[in-house]
This record gives C-alpha cells, structure tokens and sequence, in this order.
C-alpha cells in the first residue's frame, strides 16, 4: 500500500472548518483514499472514502487532487467532539485484501 | 450505519490464563474480519485476517498459536490470547468490511494482564 504523510497535530476553533491535509504521492491507480477518526480509547470511526472523485457525505467532504498525490478532509463546522487522531489511509482489494494500514495520523484539536 | 460490537469491552486476568474476545457484525454480513492492537500512544497494528470458513491469515510476528482466531459464521469472529502474560496487556480492536468493502470497527478490548 502507498505510504501517506499527515501532519502530526492540528488546532481548530469550534464552528470553523477544519481542513485536513495528506501527501500520498505514490498512490496506485487502485487504490482508494480512507480516512477514519479515533476518540481516545474507542475503536476507529469510518468517515468517508473515495477513488478519483470528490465525495460529500453528512460527515464531512473530501477532496481529491487530480493527479490523486494528496486529499484534504473537510469537517465544515467543527465541533468539541470532533477532536480525535484523524487517520489517512490508501489501500486496494486487489494488492491488499482491503488490509488497513495505519499510520500516526494527525491529532485534530478543536478549541472552544 | 453499519455496527460492530466486541465483547467483553475490558477484561482482566491472571498470567497464564486464556481470554476469548467476540467480535459481531450486528447490521451486515462479513466475509472477512481483521484483529488490530493498539498499544499506549501507538497507532493500530493489524495482527491477523480473518475470513469466514477458513483460516485465518496472520501478520509477519504474529503468534498463531497464540492468538487463536476462529471465524464460524458470517457475523462472528472470536480472538482467543492463550496463555496470556502481562505485555499482552493491550487495546484489542476488530472490524468488519461490509460487501463493498469497507471496513467499520468494533469499540474495541482492553485486556489487563496480571
């Protein structure tokens, strides 16, 4: 699977977006786009994935480049509860079986 | 949204006994489940995959012996730590990939080893 790169922490100010960036310039034509949350001590949070496409769902949106070497996540009105590691994850069915590999993530700190 | 549970969500136990973790896909079907563990301050690691009717598929050091996984029915997957020893202390968390393939996770375990 391709390696991503995010940056380690973010802050944000509640009722304002967050924008999340990641690098995945040696992405596969394949390969889709992930990006899951995890609050502390809960298992990992499914928020939205995409393959070329821009994709919208009621969580957040994500934006694809058109050369797919980076995304951003987009959370349009953060909220307190928004605040968690926000994981970036590139993976095929047909290379990996769908097997998730996680990285560090970023730390999304949302501030009142 | 598509929901999985784990059971129990923490348990725990003496050195040397064996801990049976339940991991169900409540809404959807899954062929296929995976095991991660999560360490403190650390990201998840996948330990195995699990498919239903066979197998199951471990990562590179992983024990297989040692953690027992067993995949009987389409929303059932069980992890069973054998012998289980204080540094199997961990956050054990599952997931299940729903028929177009992605992967929803469980609120995860956390085992104490005494």
């Amino acid at each position: 699977d391709a390696k991503t790169t995010q940056p380690p922490s973010m802050d944000c100010a509640e009722g304002r977006a967050a924008n999340l960036p990641c690098n995945h310039s040696t992405i596969s034509g394949n390969e889709y786009v992930y990006w899951y949350r995890q609050i502390h001590s809960q298992g990992p949070q499914y928020i939205i994935h995409g393959l070329k496409n821009n994709e919208t769902n009621e969580m957040a949106s994500l934006i694809i480049t058109e050369d797919r070497k980076s995304s951003t996540l987009i959370l349009p009105h953060a909220t307190l509860r928004d605040t968690a590691v926000y994981y970036c994850i590139v993976s095929a069915d047909e290379t990996s079986g769908s097997r998730l590999t996680f990285g560090e993530g970023t730390q999304l700190t949302v501030n009142p | 949204g598509a929901v999985v549970s784990q059971h129990p969500s923490w348990v725990i136990c003496k050195s040397g006994t064996s801990v049976k973790i339940e991991c169900r896909s409540l809404d959807f079907q899954a062929t296929t489940m995976f095991w991660y563990r999560q360490f403190p301050k650390q990201s998840l690691m996948l330990m195995a995959t699990s498919n239903e009717g066979s197998k199951a598929t471990y990562e590179q050091g992983v024990e297989k012996d040692k953690f027992l996984i067993n995949h009987a029915s389409l929303t059932l997957s069980t992890l069973t730590v054998t012998s289980a020893h204080p540094e199997d202390s961990s956050f054990y968390i599952c997931s299940a990939r729903d028929r177009i393939r992605t992967q929803y996770f469980g609120p995860g375990t956390r085992l104490t080893v005494l």
